[in-house]
């Protein structure tokens, strides 16, 4: 079993929805969690990071941390075709190197 | 701002041979990552690099090595090339101390054939 799982997608909506993207996870020595943004044959781009459990806003785009239940989210409002791309949720726990454990990534297709 | 930077784009290679991938971090980042993502995955730790030293290392065989350099740009060596090392390989960089400020570049598409 995967730390990370993600629904891999593809998602897809119209313009001006909302999108709810979400990740499970197993090790509850996760305290960091991100969320990343990847355009085809680019590397990822972090829009969003949460320490610990709660909700966090930015813009059209809202994460929220269940660490009671080992669940993440991130919600797009008013989506827009620019945001189609590859969705990627990342953790970290706190060790020498922080190194990031990600999830597989959802596709997500936004249509006019 | 430059921010990271890699080098070459793509490369195409045989089986059993050898590859070295570069990295230029963004300025003022000392820590290097480097990511292995394969088609339709999500990126996998490889190692992690800081003052020149590996701190941290993910489950992939030795074949993986490299180095960081006094401007903290880095390498990532492969030896032995297989076809299952046909991947998009990532580099992060970010500040020591600052968790989750990785800054990634946009990879080398590694081809073995």
């Amino acid at each position: 079993q995967k730390e990370v799982e993600q629904d891999p997608g593809p998602l897809s909506v119209p313009e001006g929805a909302i999108v709810s993207l979400n990740c499970t996870y197993s090790n509850s020595a996760f305290q960091y969690f991100m969320w990343y943004r990847q355009y085809s044959r680019k590397g990822p781009e972090l829009l969003m990071y949460t320490y610990s459990s709660g909700n966090k806003e930015d813009g059209r785009f809202t994460a929220q941390v269940d660490k009671s239940s080992k669940y993440i989210s991130l919600f797009i409002r008013d989506s827009q075709p620019s945001d189609s791309a590859t969705y990627l949720c990342a953790m970290i726990y706190n060790n020498a190197g922080n190194m990031l454990t990600f999830g597989g990534g959802t596709r997500l297709m936004v249509k006019p | 701002d430059a921010g990271v930077t890699q080098s070459p784009t793509h490369l195409i290679k045989t089986r059993g041979q050898q590859v070295t991938l570069r990295c230029s971090p963004k300025s003022g980042h000392d820590t290097v990552s480097w990511y292995q993502q394969a088609l339709g995955q999500g990126p996998q730790f490889i190692f992690q690099y800081y003052e020149e030293e590996e701190r941290q290392r993910g489950n992939f065989p030795d074949r993986f090595s490299g180095h960081q350099f006094p401007n903290y740009s880095s390498e990532l060596n492969v030896n032995a090339l297989l076809l299952g090392d046909s991947a998009l390989y990532l580099c992060a960089s970010r500040g020591d101390g600052v968790v989750y400020g990785y800054t990634f570049g946009s990879g080398t598409r590694l081809t073995v054939v």
